[in-house]
């Protein structure tokens, strides 16, 4: 069974600083997934990766499919970043994802 | 941009009764999914759900539980008869357009808490 591990847990950061959430899985992949957690509960998609790197704004995530790991990257932090951020990973089939336990990120202004 | 709705927001009910978590997925996309998140756990997933058939379901999706598609919109959960540690948040989600494996478009759940 595939372990999701996240580091750090928990950060604080300065608005404007440049963040990095780190997602290390112990089994191949067919995809990972980074999710942004709002404080009231909602979920939403960020990134979806099965290789290589992408961009959404001042989000970047890239995926080491040989080291197992991937990283997400916030430039320029706000503090509306401020969120849980929870890596997942699927095996063959989409949708049976393995959630890590997030990484809960606070950016003060 | 079109959502994955969920109702209620909030459930309250009691030991034993039967509860009926609603969502409607996205139009014209193929797959749909509930995952439940313990209050401070992550996030666990309890099934999927393609073609009209449950396609994989998790050691925690067990006979209390079943999902139906009932008119082509709705996607549900039920939860037969409750118990206090099904107290959580359920998520739906739904993906795939194509087919091909796609980013997953969660709703904002429904926090059931069984008392």
């Amino acid at each position: 069974k595939n372990e999701v591990e996240q580091s750090p847990q928990n950060l604080t950061a300065q608005e404007g600083e440049f963040i990095t959430i780190n997602c290390s899985y112990s089994v191949g992949i067919s995809a990972l997934h980074w999710l942004q957690q709002h404080p009231g509960g909602g979920i939403v998609s960020l990134f979806m990766l099965s290789s290589g790197k992408k961009k959404h704004g001042r989000l970047i995530a890239t995926i080491n499919i040989q080291e197992k790991h991937s990283s997400l990257h916030i430039t320029a932090s706000h503090p509306r970043d401020s969120a849980v951020y929870i890596c997942a990973v699927s095996g063959g089939s989409q949708g049976n994802l393995i959630f890590g336990k997030g990484t809960k990120l606070s950016v003060k202004p | 941009e079109p959502e994955v709705t969920q109702t209620p927001s909030h459930q309250v009910t009691q030991m034993g009764q039967e509860v009926i978590l609603r969502c409607v997925p996205i139009s014209n996309h193929l797959y749909f999914y509930w995952y439940r998140q313990i209050l401070g756990q992550k996030v666990e997933f309890l099934v999927s759900f393609y073609n009209n058939e449950i396609s994989e379901k998790s050691e925690i999706f067990d006979d209390q539980f079943s999902v139906e598609r009932p008119d082509g919109s709705n996607f549900t959960l039920k939860i037969r008869s409750t118990k206090l540690e099904d107290s959580a948040m359920y998520f739906c989600a739904s993906s795939g357009r194509t087919g091909a494996p796609s980013p997953l478009h969660f709703g904002n759940g429904t926090r059931l808490t069984v008392t």
